[in-house]
């Protein structure tokens, strides 16, 4: 346990769907991040907030839309998503946005497309 | 952009084995940190270089960090199979935390 819980674990959806993946984290970190987790890709980052504004929009399609109404909480909106989407999501947590920070991992979200 | 390159990508050793993984980066680093992902798990932290030269131990594995700062190794000595899953690097540069693609090891009993 990591302190940094997702939910849900596991997401099916059509590619007309619209659903939100939550983050939420326990350790009092300012800085949250998306990653996305594919066979292609291991470890891409997709988005970065630090102190809840983002600072950090790596060329996302729009059909993901980030989230973070506080310092603690971390939303990814998906709206018409497409089958290549499908991949584990990981969200992260450090103490500042700072390179030297150690990243904290959720367990992620299984997420596949139909 | 800038990238840090991890090789190998897969690597299979008998238990017992050593294993290495490198990671390098065109330009230089300002620290660098390691990270294991078990199977179906995520990835967890395991140590950060700042230092040019520098070297670290836990247990069994040993983690340098180039002279120049713009490489970097994991070295596990006497593999076991708990040793398994990807193992990625991540260097510090310009404000970013930036992840190779991974070496996956996988130990055979």
């Amino acid at each position: 346990e990591t302190g940094v819980t997702q939910t849900p674990r596991h997401l099916v959806m059509g590619m007309t769907n619209k659903k939100s993946l939550k983050c939420e984290q326990h350790l009092g970190h300012n800085a949250m991040y998306w990653y996305k987790q594919s066979a292609k890709k291991p470890l891409e980052l997709m988005f970065v907030y630090s102190l809840e504004e983002r600072v950090e929009n790596n060329s996302v399609p729009s059909r993901f839309s980030p989230e973070c109404p506080n310092s603690s909480h971390l939303f990814l909106h998906l709206h018409t998503l497409q089958p290549e989407d499908s991949a584990l999501y990981l969200c992260a947590s450090s103490r500042e946005l700072a390179q030297h920070n150690e990243q904290f991992f959720g367990p992620g979200t299984r997420l596949t497309v139909l | 952009g800038q990238q840090v390159m991890q090789i190998p990508q897969y690597q299979h050793v008998q238990e017992g084995e050593d294993f290495t993984t490198y990671c390098n980066s065109s330009t230089t680093l300002s620290n660098i940190q390691w990270y294991k992902q078990r199977p179906g798990g995520h990835p967890v932290f395991l140590i950060q270089l700042v230092k040019s030269g520098e070297v670290k131990k836990q247990k069994r594995l040993t983690f340098q960090f180039g002279e120049a700062k713009k490489n970097s190794s994991l070295h596990i000595t006497a593999t076991q199979t708990t040793d398994v899953g990807t193992y990625f690097c991540a260097g510090g540069s310009q404000g970013n935390l930036i992840f190779g693609k991974g070496t996956k090891l996988s130990v055979k009993p």
